[in-house]
Formats: C-alpha cells, structure tokens, sequence
C-alpha cells in the first residue's frame, strides 16, 4: 500500500534562507504528485503538481522535483518570506487505486521568523 | 471566482444527531470527494464521487453517507455520528477526465466537527 512520507516534521528558519522540504512515496506507480499549502484553520491550497513524466514544476519562488525511480519529491522555497510560514503537505495520485484518492504524507510545518 | 465552499464551517453536537455537511463547487467539475484530517494521521478519503449518481468508498467510509444528486453538489452525512467522528472534513473537487483524474484538485475550507 502506496505511503507517503515528509520529513522533517517541522522546519523554523530565519527570513531570507533557502530551503527544501523532502517528500518519499514507497511505490513509485504514480499519475502526479502535489504540493499543497495548508494554513491554520483553512483549506488547502495546490502549489505545485508535477505528472509523473515531468522532472520538476516552477511557480515563482517554488520549484517542485520528482524522481518517481527513486521515490523522491523536494519542494525548494527560495528566499524564504513570515508569508510562506505553513504547514506544507505532499500528496500523490497512485496509478493501481480506482478511487484515484490523494495519498497524502503528514506533511512539514514551517515557521520563517523575521 | 471558482472555489469548493463548505458549510457549516464549524459544528458542535451530540452523540446520535444525524447531520449534513453540505459541498459546493462551482467549476464544473466531475469528481468530488470528502476527506478528514486528523492528528497524527494525516488526510484520509471518506466517499468519491467521479460524477452524477456515480460515489464509492474511500478509505474510510465507515459511519458516512453521501450523495450526488447534482454535479456541483456532495453532502457528507452523518446519521448517528460518534465523538470518533471528531475531526476536519474537507471536500474537494477535480476536473476527473476518464477513470483516473491526473488535474489538481481544489479543497474547500473545511469544517471542524466536535462530537460529544
């Protein structure tokens, strides 16, 4: 059964530094992976989705890699900003699962101080 | 603006009172599905709908209904609900070409339940 896993946990950065957050699924039998944002007490929002026969996808100060053979995601934030304080959560679409549910890992809470 | 709404956004009630947690989208989408987010657990599938009158289970469906009656609409009901239904419930919706959906899915804002 497909896993995913987000390490680390949480991350508290000073404002201004570069970062990466790691994302691992256990089977690599996947349409897409996402990224998503979540902030306290609301919803979540897409940042990122890379299908599966893309290496990576950019949005402004976000870029999102995938290497499927290996089962690996990084989501790199450039010039980190209070603004991108959240917790960041990884997801994939597995390719054998009819429900076509997003199997999500626990995700990254990240705190940028000022 | 397109968006998932979700309604009520906040919920306190007692054990056995059935309740309907209604979702909206309005971007034409085809699947629709419910998730709840819990501590240590992550997100996980409740109910999936991949079009009109067409639902299945997720991962866990136990103690849930739904319906789609309408393509915008996906109520999560909850007829006897039990305090391990406390959680975050969130519905989101995606455009689901074909049997799989490979587009990214909008979430609505959630709504925290408390069971007591």
């Amino acid at each position: 059964k497909q896993e995913v896993t987000q390490i680390p946990a949480a991350l508290s950065v000073p404002e201004g530094e570069n970062l990466v957050l790691n994302c691992s699924f256990t089977d690599s039998a996947i349409y897409n992976l996402q990224w998503f944002r979540q902030d306290p007490g609301k919803g979540l929002t897409s940042l990122l989705l890379i299908q599966s026969s893309q290496r990576e996808q950019t949005s402004g100060r976000l870029n999102a890699s995938l290497d499927k053979s290996s089962g690996r995601s990084t989501l790199y934030i450039a010039a980190s900003q209070p603004g991108d304080s959240a917790t960041y959560l990884c997801a994939v679409s597995p390719f054998n699962q009819a429900g076509t549910a997003l199997i999500f890992g626990k995700g990254t809470t990240l705190s940028v101080s000022s | 603006e397109a968006q998932v709404t979700q309604n009520p956004r906040y919920l306190i009630t007692v054990t056995g009172k059935k309740l309907t947690v209604t979702c909206s989208q309005n971007m034409n989408h085809e699947y629709m599905s419910w998730y709840r987010q819990d501590p240590g657990l992550g997100l996980r599938q409740i109910y999936y709908s991949m079009n009109v009158e067409v639902t299945d289970k997720g991962d866990v469906p136990e103690g849930y209904k739904v319906s789609r009656k309408e393509k915008r609409n996906f109520p999560l009901i909850l007829e006897s609900p039990s305090p391990n239904q406390t959680s975050l419930y969130f519905c989101a919706s995606s455009l689901g070409r074909g049997l799989v959906t490979a587009d990214t899915q909008y979430f609505g804002p959630g709504t925290r339940l408390t069971v007591l």
